[in-house]
């Protein structure tokens, strides 16, 4: 069945320092969506891509979804400590649930 | 605007029990999904509810059954509960029978299973 990795597992970082995690389906995707969870708490929407090569970015997010449509990343610029949680991303094959990656666990040391 | 509601918040089961949990969806919303949250893991998506039928399921067992109500809400039951049952179950809700709208899927808080 589909397997949608992400690296890193886990990934520290000194505030004001930028921040990528990388997404990796086995199979191509119709969309991927990516969430943040905060410790203690629920997965909670960030975007939706859907276009081969798309690009969105959300003030210091930006996302990228690959041109063969199998991967996609998630980069943040100067990272604050708001920034930390786990990062996932959910990857959708034609017609079939979305499955979420392992997630990376973010940390920002102030 | 009320969000995703589940309940109970926490729950304490012993081997071979049952349990039944529970989600409203968010104000607008028509479809639930169920999902499951090991801990340091993530959600595995169980079953997918939709004009009160079960239109996608995951890789679990018959153990897990779920149920809509007409209005929208949703109950998750597990029979004959298991250590390894132990974990975040997550409910979410979208639109019309798809979570890949432009505004994904509003998960709730979650219930927090422990199996002794």
């Amino acid at each position: 069945g589909q397997q949608v990795m992400q690296i890193p597992q886990y990934q520290h970082v000194q505030e004001g320092e930028d921040f990528t995690t990388y997404c990796n389906s086995s199979t191509t995707l119709s969309n991927i969506q990516w969430y943040k969870q905060r410790p203690g708490g629920h997965p909670v929407f960030l975007i939706q891509l859907v276009k081969s090569g798309e690009v969105k970015k959300q003030k210091r997010l930006t996302f990228q979804f690959g041109e063969a449509k199998k991967n996609s990343s998630l980069h943040i610029t100067a990272t604050q400590t708001t920034d930390v949680g786990t990062y996932f991303c959910a990857g959708r094959n034609y017609g079939q649930n979305f499955v979420f990656g392992p997630g990376t666990r973010l940390s920002v040391l102030p | 605007d009320a969000g995703v509601t589940q309940s109970p918040t926490h729950l304490i089961k012993t081997r071979g029990q049952q349990v039944t949990l529970r989600c409203s969806p968010k104000s607008g919303h028509d479809t639930v999904s169920w999902y499951q949250q090991a801990l340091g893991q993530g959600p595995q998506f169980i079953f997918q509810y939709y004009e009160e039928e079960e239109r996608q399921r995951g890789n679990f067992p018959d153990r897990f059954s779920g149920h809509q109500f007409p209005n929208y809400s949703s109950e998750l039951n597990v029979n004959a509960l298991l250590l390894g049952d132990s974990a975040l179950y997550l409910c979410a809700s979208s639109l019309r029978g798809t979570s890949g709208g432009p505004s994904g899927q509003f998960f709730g808080p979650g219930t927090r299973l422990t199996v002794l």
